[in-house]
């Protein structure tokens, strides 16, 4: 158990709808790192967020939106959704601003029929 | 292309053999970090070695870190089971995980 916390598990959702993936940092870290899994692509950085702050940027699409709460969780918001954007989405965490040492959570499994 | 290129793609030994992987990136690092995915589930963090280290161990873990050619190894030894996963590398330069290594140990 990495202590990093992501829900929901599973999503089964309809294109064009909009979903929203939460995750909980382990307790002490004040980054959290957002990535898509899917069989084509490998595995994507989309975002990175410290203390509250954006602080790198990956290959996500300008449907997708994530912040990060004065609590640290985070939340990655898909909208417009596509049936490519069927993939794992996980979150990470770690201590510091740099990626040193990141703690995966167990992912959110999304299929958009 | 990927900060952090994984080779092979695909991996399969018998139980109790060595397993080597490679990684190959493209910037200067500071440090470089190895992960293992066991199928569906999230990365774990297997070892960090930094830019002053060639080698470095942990368990039946050794990393080697070539900085001249921008290349790091894993080596697995006396593999078991349990070790089959994909495995990927990642810089610090880049948050950009490859495709990672598939590696099979067959019983």
């Amino acid at each position: 158990d990495s202590g990093v916390t992501q829900t929901p598990k599973h999503l089964i959702t309809a294109t064009g709808q909009r979903v929203t993936l939460r995750c909980s940092p382990r307790s002490g870290d004040l980054s959290v790192y957002w990535y898509q899994q899917s069989l084509d692509q490998g595995l994507q950085f989309l975002i990175q967020y410290y203390n509250g702050e954006e602080r790198a940027k990956g290959n996500i699409l300008e449907r997708f939106s994530a912040q990060q709460f004065p609590d640290l969780h985070s939340e990655l918001n898909l909208s417009s959704l596509e049936l490519g954007d069927s993939a794992l989405y996980f979150c990470a965490s770690s201590v510091g601003p740099d990626p040193y040492e990141q703690y995966f959570g167990p992912g959110t499994r999304l299929t958009v029929t | 292309s990927q900060q952090g290129e994984e080779d092979p793609q695909a991996l399969s030994i018998q139980e109790g053999e060595n397993a080597t992987m490679n990684c190959s990136y493209k910037t200067s690092i500071n440090n470089l970090q190895w992960y293992r995915q066991n199928s569906g589930r999230g990365l774990v963090h297997l070892i960090l070695i930094r830019s002053n280290e060639r080698e470095k161990h942990s368990g039946r873990l050794r990393v080697t870190l070539d900085t001249s050619k921008k290349s790091s190894s894993l080596l697995i030894t006396a593999s078991r089971a349990a070790d089959t996963a994909s495995y990927f590398c990642a810089t610090d330069a880049k948050l950009v995980f490859g495709q990672g290594t598939r590696l099979t140990i067959n019983p």
